[in-house]
């Protein structure tokens, strides 16, 4: 089966504090996604990567960045959060363009 | 731009009964690829079902099947003899040619019992 792990279920984070956050995956997939998930708004792309070192803006980058050294990994990266970036972080992974995505089990994230 | 709507925010459906999760899209694409995808409480997000456009025939998996009007660019999702385990937040999603992939707002169903 595949696996898709992110590091963290819940953090809890200050203004302006720095964030990681860490997806891994185990399939070998080229592709892989951060999403943020919010009530009524459903999931936005934030940034999204077709392979190693490879990135792209999704709908919703300002505020974010990523790196992706390895295949296997995907980090998402709040350099100084911001009390509007509270939300559910979702990490997924697929193995083609048009493939089925894998979610990890997502990261709750709260900016005090 | 594509879009995607979900217009129902909140279902609910006596189990053993049939429901129907609306969903529309927007695109100037011809060949794309649509999904629906189940987030149960508490619980990793999974594919439900996955329809090409460039299929006729609807697709289905067990109790769960979609209604693909391609002129209307409309998907929607039937879900026949409702279990309490289909308690969960659904999510239509439009895939291009090129990979981006991008969601509706989502419907959350309640089964009762």
């Amino acid at each position: 089966d595949v696996k898709v792990t992110q590091s963290s279920r819940y953090l809890v984070k200050r203004t302006g504090e720095k964030v990681f956050l860490e997806c891994v995956q185990d399939m070998d997939h080229e592709n892989m996604f951060w999403y943020r998930q919010d009530p009524g708004l459903g999931l936005r792309l934030i940034y999204f990567s077709y392979d190693v070192k490879m990135k792209e803006k999704g709908d919703i980058p300002e505020g974010y960045s990523v790196s992706r050294e390895k295949k296997e990994r995907f980090s998402l990266i709040l350099e100084s959060a911001s009390t509007n970036q509270t939300s559910m972080y979702l990490c997924a992974s697929r193995v083609t363009n048009t493939g089925e995505l894998f979610f990890g089990e997502g990261s709750r994230l709260t900016v005090l | 731009a594509q879009t995607v709507t979900q217009s129902q925010p909140e279902m609910s459906v006596q189990e053993a009964e049939t429901v129907t999760l609306s969903c529309t899209y927007d695109t100037s694409e011809n060949n794309y690829y649509l999904f629906w995808y189940k987030q149960p409480p508490s619980r990793q997000m999974i594919l439900v079902i996955r329809q090409e456009a460039y299929k006729q025939q609807n697709a289905t998996e067990n109790r769960f099947s979609v209604n693909f009007q391609k002129a209307a660019k409309s998907f929607s999702l039937k879900i026949s003899d409702s279990q309490l385990g289909d308690t969960a937040m659904y999510f239509c999603a439009f895939c291009s040619n090129t990979g981006k992939l991008i969601f509706g707002q989502g419907t959350t169903l309640q089964v009762k019992p």
